[in-house]
Protein backbone atom coordinates (compact mmCIF):
# COMPACT_ATOMS: atom_id res chain seq x y z
CA UNK A 1 0.00 0.00 0.00
CA UNK A 2 1.30 3.12 -1.07
CA UNK A 3 2.41 5.31 2.25
CA UNK A 4 2.64 8.72 0.99
CA UNK A 5 0.86 9.99 -1.81
CA UNK A 6 0.86 13.53 -4.19
CA UNK A 7 -1.88 14.04 -6.07
CA UNK A 8 -0.72 16.68 -8.10
CA UNK A 9 1.96 15.60 -10.81
CA UNK A 10 1.82 18.55 -11.60
CA UNK A 11 1.26 22.30 -10.04
CA UNK A 12 1.78 25.96 -11.98
CA UNK A 13 2.13 29.26 -10.02
CA UNK A 14 2.93 32.92 -10.75
CA UNK A 15 5.85 34.40 -9.36
CA UNK A 16 5.23 36.25 -6.16
CA UNK A 17 2.28 34.14 -4.88
CA UNK A 18 1.68 31.26 -2.80
CA UNK A 19 1.43 27.97 -3.85
CA UNK A 20 0.13 24.56 -1.72
CA UNK A 21 1.76 21.10 -2.33
CA UNK A 22 -0.75 18.13 -1.40
CA UNK A 23 0.79 15.72 0.83
CA UNK A 24 -0.80 12.41 2.36
CA UNK A 25 0.22 9.90 4.23
CA UNK A 26 -0.63 6.56 5.59
CA UNK A 27 0.91 5.17 8.91
CA UNK A 28 0.03 3.15 11.65
CA UNK A 29 2.71 4.86 13.90
CA UNK A 30 2.19 7.20 16.33
CA UNK A 31 5.52 8.79 16.39
CA UNK A 32 6.68 9.33 12.99
CA UNK A 33 8.30 12.65 11.03
CA UNK A 34 7.26 14.17 7.58
CA UNK A 35 9.71 15.49 5.42
CA UNK A 36 10.09 17.56 1.96
CA UNK A 37 12.53 17.99 -0.47
CA UNK A 38 12.85 19.97 -3.58
CA UNK A 39 15.00 18.36 -6.40
CA UNK A 40 16.14 20.88 -8.81
CA UNK A 41 16.08 20.10 -12.78
CA UNK A 42 20.13 19.57 -11.50
CA UNK A 43 19.35 16.40 -9.56
CA UNK A 44 20.47 17.13 -5.84
CA UNK A 45 17.71 16.06 -2.95
CA UNK A 46 17.56 19.58 -0.63
CA UNK A 47 15.91 19.46 2.52
CA UNK A 48 13.29 21.69 3.26
CA UNK A 49 11.71 21.34 5.94
CA UNK A 50 10.24 18.73 8.79
CA UNK A 51 7.33 18.10 10.44
CA UNK A 52 7.30 15.49 13.61
CA UNK A 53 3.66 13.45 14.95
CA UNK A 54 4.07 14.88 18.42
CA UNK A 55 4.59 18.79 17.12
CA UNK A 56 1.50 21.04 17.98
CA UNK A 57 2.99 23.66 15.84
CA UNK A 58 2.79 23.52 12.22
CA UNK A 59 6.48 23.35 11.14
CA UNK A 60 7.90 26.87 9.60
CA UNK A 61 11.05 27.52 7.63
CA UNK A 62 11.42 30.69 6.19
CA UNK A 63 8.94 30.84 2.58
CA UNK A 64 8.47 26.99 3.39
CA UNK A 65 5.60 26.01 6.30
CA UNK A 66 4.28 22.82 6.60
CA UNK A 67 0.24 22.79 7.04
CA UNK A 68 -0.16 19.73 8.92
CA UNK A 69 -3.25 17.71 9.78
CA UNK A 70 -2.84 14.82 11.86
CA UNK A 71 -6.35 14.07 11.90
CA UNK A 72 -6.88 13.67 8.03
CA UNK A 73 -3.28 12.14 7.99
CA UNK A 74 -2.37 15.10 5.75
CA UNK A 75 1.43 17.37 5.76
CA UNK A 76 0.70 20.12 3.02
CA UNK A 77 3.76 22.28 2.12
CA UNK A 78 2.90 26.18 1.33
CA UNK A 79 5.57 28.04 -0.16
CA UNK A 80 4.97 31.83 -0.07
CA UNK A 81 6.26 34.72 -2.25
CA UNK A 82 7.08 32.08 -4.66
CA UNK A 83 10.09 32.73 -6.50
CA UNK A 84 11.28 31.36 -9.76
CA UNK A 85 14.15 29.72 -8.57
CA UNK A 86 11.28 27.47 -6.81
CA UNK A 87 10.86 25.70 -9.83
CA UNK A 88 11.56 21.97 -9.15
CA UNK A 89 9.95 18.79 -8.14
CA UNK A 90 9.06 18.75 -4.67
CA UNK A 91 9.32 15.26 -2.76
CA UNK A 92 7.00 14.31 0.68
CA UNK A 93 8.88 11.36 2.86
CA UNK A 94 8.10 10.19 5.82
CA UNK A 95 10.54 8.15 8.00
CA UNK A 96 8.27 5.67 10.85
CA UNK A 97 9.49 5.09 14.30
CA UNK A 98 10.57 1.83 14.24
CA UNK A 99 12.04 0.22 17.17
CA UNK A 100 15.65 -1.43 16.25
CA UNK A 101 14.66 -1.26 13.08
CA UNK A 102 15.75 1.20 9.48
CA UNK A 103 14.98 4.87 9.65
CA UNK A 104 14.62 4.78 6.12
CA UNK A 105 12.40 7.68 4.34
CA UNK A 106 9.52 6.71 1.82
CA UNK A 107 9.03 9.06 -0.49
CA UNK A 108 5.91 10.00 -2.92
CA UNK A 109 6.02 10.18 -6.15
CA UNK A 110 6.63 14.30 -6.57
CA UNK A 111 5.22 17.33 -7.91
CA UNK A 112 6.44 19.10 -10.23
CA UNK A 113 6.46 22.78 -9.47
CA UNK A 114 6.33 26.13 -12.00
CA UNK A 115 6.93 29.28 -11.51
CA UNK A 116 5.89 31.92 -14.40
CA UNK A 117 7.29 35.16 -14.41
CA UNK B 1 26.10 22.06 -0.24
CA UNK B 2 24.79 19.58 2.42
CA UNK B 3 28.23 18.05 3.17
CA UNK B 4 27.27 14.55 1.49
CA UNK B 5 30.08 13.69 -1.37
CA UNK B 6 29.20 11.15 -3.65
CA UNK B 7 31.97 10.05 -6.28
CA UNK B 8 31.70 9.87 -9.41
CA UNK B 9 28.55 12.18 -10.78
CA UNK B 10 28.36 10.62 -13.98
CA UNK B 11 29.05 6.85 -14.81
CA UNK B 12 28.71 5.17 -17.84
CA UNK B 13 28.77 1.56 -18.22
CA UNK B 14 28.09 -1.85 -20.58
CA UNK B 15 25.51 -4.59 -19.39
CA UNK B 16 27.17 -6.97 -17.23
CA UNK B 17 29.86 -5.01 -15.95
CA UNK B 18 30.58 -3.89 -12.17
CA UNK B 19 30.94 -0.66 -10.76
CA UNK B 20 31.40 1.22 -7.37
CA UNK B 21 29.96 4.07 -6.21
CA UNK B 22 31.73 6.26 -3.49
CA UNK B 23 30.02 8.06 -0.69
CA UNK B 24 31.29 10.47 1.87
CA UNK B 25 28.90 11.33 4.75
CA UNK B 26 28.24 14.67 6.58
CA UNK B 27 31.44 15.35 9.35
CA UNK B 28 30.18 13.70 12.33
CA UNK B 29 27.69 11.75 10.85
CA UNK B 30 27.10 7.93 11.52
CA UNK B 31 24.53 6.40 9.67
CA UNK B 32 24.65 6.49 5.42
CA UNK B 33 21.63 5.29 3.71
CA UNK B 34 21.52 4.84 -0.16
CA UNK B 35 18.18 5.35 -2.42
CA UNK B 36 17.72 4.32 -6.16
CA UNK B 37 15.93 7.01 -8.13
CA UNK B 38 14.35 5.63 -11.44
CA UNK B 39 11.79 6.75 -13.77
CA UNK B 40 9.54 3.80 -12.98
CA UNK B 41 10.14 3.06 -9.31
CA UNK B 42 10.53 6.44 -8.12
CA UNK B 43 12.83 6.85 -4.73
CA UNK B 44 13.65 3.52 -3.09
CA UNK B 45 15.61 3.15 -0.42
CA UNK B 46 18.28 0.44 -0.59
CA UNK B 47 20.08 -0.02 2.36
CA UNK B 48 21.75 1.86 5.79
CA UNK B 49 24.82 1.07 7.98
CA UNK B 50 25.39 2.68 11.13
CA UNK B 51 28.94 2.98 12.18
CA UNK B 52 29.97 0.09 10.13
CA UNK B 53 27.80 -1.86 10.42
CA UNK B 54 24.08 -2.77 8.14
CA UNK B 55 21.67 -1.57 9.94
CA UNK B 56 18.93 -2.36 7.59
CA UNK B 57 17.76 -3.57 3.71
CA UNK B 58 15.21 -1.98 1.49
CA UNK B 59 14.63 -3.32 -2.12
CA UNK B 60 18.01 -3.75 -2.90
CA UNK B 61 19.33 -6.82 -5.50
CA UNK B 62 21.53 -9.29 -4.77
CA UNK B 63 23.93 -8.07 -7.22
CA UNK B 64 24.23 -5.02 -5.37
CA UNK B 65 26.10 -4.83 -1.56
CA UNK B 66 27.28 -1.93 0.18
CA UNK B 67 29.73 -1.47 3.26
CA UNK B 68 30.81 1.29 5.59
CA UNK B 69 34.34 1.22 6.24
CA UNK B 70 35.50 2.33 9.48
CA UNK B 71 36.29 6.25 8.55
CA UNK B 72 32.56 6.27 7.72
CA UNK B 73 32.48 6.29 3.74
CA UNK B 74 30.13 3.85 1.99
CA UNK B 75 30.74 2.17 -1.27
CA UNK B 76 27.50 0.77 -3.22
CA UNK B 77 28.77 -1.98 -5.71
CA UNK B 78 26.46 -3.03 -8.10
CA UNK B 79 27.63 -5.82 -10.47
CA UNK B 80 25.84 -8.05 -13.44
CA UNK B 81 24.70 -4.65 -14.82
CA UNK B 82 21.49 -4.31 -16.58
CA UNK B 83 19.87 -1.84 -18.77
CA UNK B 84 16.70 -1.62 -15.71
CA UNK B 85 19.85 -0.56 -13.26
CA UNK B 86 20.04 2.75 -15.03
CA UNK B 87 19.29 5.61 -12.43
CA UNK B 88 19.86 8.15 -9.98
CA UNK B 89 21.87 6.80 -6.76
CA UNK B 90 21.87 8.89 -3.92
CA UNK B 91 23.95 9.01 -0.90
CA UNK B 92 22.10 10.10 2.49
CA UNK B 93 23.80 10.57 6.02
CA UNK B 94 22.20 11.23 9.31
CA UNK B 95 23.86 12.08 13.00
CA UNK B 96 22.35 8.97 14.32
CA UNK B 97 20.01 6.57 14.31
CA UNK B 98 16.51 6.24 16.46
CA UNK B 99 14.60 9.85 15.74
CA UNK B 100 12.45 10.22 13.85
CA UNK B 101 13.35 13.61 14.01
CA UNK B 102 16.62 12.91 12.54
CA UNK B 103 16.76 14.49 9.38
CA UNK B 104 18.79 12.51 6.18
CA UNK B 105 21.08 15.24 4.11
CA UNK B 106 21.41 13.88 0.32
CA UNK B 107 24.66 14.05 -1.66
CA UNK B 108 24.53 15.16 -5.33
CA UNK B 109 24.06 11.78 -6.45
CA UNK B 110 25.59 9.41 -8.80
CA UNK B 111 23.82 9.37 -12.39
CA UNK B 112 24.62 5.73 -13.75
CA UNK B 113 23.44 4.98 -17.39
CA UNK B 114 24.11 1.20 -18.53
CA UNK B 115 24.54 1.03 -22.22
Amino acid sequence: AQKITQTQPGMFVQEKEAVTLDCTYDTSDQSYGLFWYKQPSSGEMIFLIYQGSYDEQNATEGRYSLNFQKARKSANLVISASQLGDSAMYFCAMREDSQGGSEKLVFGKGTKLTVNP
Amino acid sequence: DSGVTQTPKHLITATGQRVTLRCSPRSGDLSVYWYQQSLDQGLQFLIQYYNGEERAKGNILERFSAQQFPDLHSELNLSSLELGDSALYFCASSVEQGRTQETQYFGPGTRLLVL
